[in-house]
């Protein structure tokens, strides 16, 4: 079955950094891929998408790139900041059904940002 | 104006009570889902309504029942509930056939 896998956290980094969080798909087809952010206390809160290979979702200085090749959608960020600490999760749905459309989700990574 | 609410925030039950959850989402949207996040923060889908019509089970027990009385709204209902039921518990909704989905703040289930 479909399967999404994201670097284990928590990660720790100082403000202004620069942010990498890794994550990998196994999925048939052509799945659209997804970054959540989960602050403290509240629910998921989409941050980022991409629909289809090489492109590139971004929001609020994040982005992620569709890599078809190495089944990646990585998130970066140029320089973090404390507000940014929260969990981050990826998934993927394959779409294109009328009866809706589940999305699997990776483990999430915890990120701490430190001022 | 909130997308999509639960209620209540949070619960705190016995073992072998029953409860429900409930969630209403005024998007407009076809299709809502439930989905559980454990102790360790892993997600995973239970349920998905389309129409008011049970389209997904996960694999769910049947001490789990969600009901759809319309489109906006898809209650949770559980039986029996037992300690490993503790979790948070999060509704959702999109278009049908879409893939964005939108979450609710979630409900905090604690069984004691």
């Amino acid at each position: 079955g479909d399967s999404v896998t994201q670097m284990e956290g928590p990660v720790t980094l100082s403000e202004e950094a620069f942010l990498t969080i890794n994550c990998t798909y196994t999925a048939t087809g052509y799945p659209s891929l997804f970054w959540y952010v989960q602050y403290p206390g509240e629910g998921l809160q989409l941050l980022l998408k991409a629909t289809k290979a090489d492109d590139k979702g971004s929001n609020k200085g994040f982005e992620a790139t569709y890599r078809k090749e190495t089944t990646s959608f990585h998130l970066e960020k140029g320089s973090v900041q404390v507000s940014d600490s929260a969990v981050y999760f990826c998934a993927l749905s394959k779409g294109g059904s009328n009866a809706g459309n589940m999305l699997t989700f990776g483990g999430g990574t915890r990120l701490m940002v430190k001022p | 104006d909130t997308a999509v609410s639960q209620t209540p925030k949070y619960l705190v039950t016995q073992m072998g009570n029953d409860k429900s959850i409930k969630c209403e989402q005024n998007l407009g949207h076809d299709t809502m889902y439930w989905y559980k996040q454990d102790s360790k923060k892993f997600l995973k889908i239970m349920f998905s309504y389309n129409n008011k019509e049970l389209i997904i089970n996960e694999t769910v027990p049947n001490r789990f029942s969600p009901k759809s009385p319309d489109k906006a709204h898809l209650n949770l209902h559980i039986n029996s509930l037992e300690l490993g039921d503790s979790a948070v518990y999060f509704c959702a909704s999109s278009r049908q056939g879409g893939t964005e989905q939108y979450f609710g703040p979630g409900t905090r289930l604690t069984v004691t």
